[in-house]
Formats: C-alpha cells, sequence, structure tokens
C-alpha cells in the first residue's frame, strides 16, 4: 500500500489566489522530503528539499517566496504556491527516504491554476 | 552537472515481446542508477536499481546493467504483459544509493502494451 500521500490529487484554482498541497507520510517519520514538478512529457524537476525543523532548501532557480515549504512535523510537509499564476500550473510530486535504500513517492497532485 | 537522457515514448508492444528502454547519463561523481514505474494514479515506485559498474538491478522480469564504458543503464524486458502499461523514468542519484539524496530523472517513457 501507499506509504506516501498527498492532498488533494487535484486542485483547480483562480489566478492570484494561494494553494497547499499536503505530503504525508504513512507509516514512518520523514525528517526530510523532496519536492518535484513534473511538466508534460519532460522530467520530474527536484524544486526543494524539505527538513523537518529547519528551512527548506530551494534548487537554484525556484522561487522561495512563490513556493513555501514548511515541514511542520515528521510525517507531514507542506508546499504552498502563493500568488498562482496559469504558468505555476503543473503536476507536483513528493517524496521522502525510508532508511538508505530508496525514496517513496506521493501519488502527485495536478494543479490548474485558471 | 548530472543529466539523464532516456528514449522518448509511447511505446506500443504486443504482449509477450521483448522490451528495451534506452538511459544514457552524464554524473558529475559515481552515479547510483535506478529505474522508477509510474502505474497510472500511482506514486512512482522502485524497479530496481544498481550503484557501481557491471551491477545488474532485476525485479519483476525486467533487467538493467550499469555500463559505465557506455554510460547507459537500459531496461530490458523479454515477455512483456498488459499490466506492464506504465511510465518509466531512469533516474541516477550522486553521493549515495538514493535514500535521502536528490534524484535526477529522464523525461519517462509511457509504456503501452496491447494484447
Amino acid at each position: 500500500g501507499a506509504v506516501v500521500s498527498q492532498h488533494p490529487s487535484r486542485v483547480i484554482c483562480k489566478s492570484g489566489t494561494s494553494v497547499k498541497i499536503e505530503c504525508r507520510s504513512l507509516d514512518f517519520q520523514a525528517t526530510t522530503m523532496f519536492w518535484y514538478r513534473q511538466f508534460p512529457k519532460k522530467s520530474l524537476m527536484l524544486m526543494a528539499t524539505s527538513n523537518e525543523g529547519s528551512k527548506a532548501t530551494y534548487e537554484q532557480g525556484v522561487e522561495k517566496d512563490k513556493f513555501l515549504i514548511n515541514h511542520a512535523s515528521l510525517t507531514l510537509s507542506t508546499l504552498t504556491v502563493t500568488s498562482a499564476h496559469p504558468e505555476d500550473s503543473s503536476f507536483y510530486i513528493c517524496s521522502s527516504p525510508r532508511g538508505t535504500d530508496t525514496q517513496y513517492f506521493g501519488p502527485g497532485t495536478r494543479l490548474t491554476v485558471l | 552537472g548530472n543529466s539523464v537522457t532516456q528514449m522518448e515514448g509511447p511505446v506500443t508492444l504486443s504482449e509477450e515481446a521483448f522490451l528495451t528502454i534506452n538511459c544514457t547519463y552524464t554524473a558529475t561523481g559515481y552515479p547510483s542508477l535506478f529505474w522508477y514505474v509510474q502505474y497510472p494514479g500511482e506514486g512512482l515506485q522502485l524497479l530496481l536499481k544498481a550503484t557501481k559498474a557491471d551491477d545488474k538491478g532485476s525485479n519483476k522480469g525486467f533487467e538493467a546493467t550499469y555500463r559505465k564504458e557506455t554510460t547507459s543503464f537500459h531496461l530490458e524486458k523479454g515477455s512483456v504483459q498488459v499490466s506492464d502499461s506504465a511510465v518509466y523514468f531512469c533516474a541516477l542519484s550522486v553521493g549515495g544509493t538514493g535514500g535521502g539524496n536528490k534524484l535526477t530523472f529522464g523525461t519517462g517513457t509511457q509504456l503501452k502494451v496491447e494484447l
């Protein structure tokens, strides 16, 4: 069964509004979570690394004021897309490492900004 | 920097056909290599991995061999099934086995297997 969940699975919002996406580890504690963005026919692009108890680490070119990340607990990280624009429409995926062997991915959230 | 290139899809095969999905990479450092699979409506799942040259990763009938000389990690399966229909992602990570390290992904290859 799934070990990482995301909510919502899809969301449609108006331009200028903010949208929050949740990523939860279901049966393990996740001190680190990764947030990816996937464009159609493109690879997953790492946006940021979310660390419980400290600030997120953003990849080059990702606006930290636009994509707010909060690692609220050992099982929850949230990504808030602020003042959303149509170009923010994308598929957002989180993942969390478990042990040293692999990462577990959430099912993704489809964001559509009108 | 690090990058992964994999063949564009979609790939459509008949059941029991042989599958190859090509993947090549460039990396700073010595990477670990992975294949992830994404079934419709689900999150990415690790299919197989290899952490050093000449290692062969295998799972569910899929195989891939870490070829350092050709910087490749091609995915193969001898006889595909309809249930193998999914999107397959080649990926690498440098500096560890992938557990807590950043992954660099290819663009994904959609596989459709028909009866």
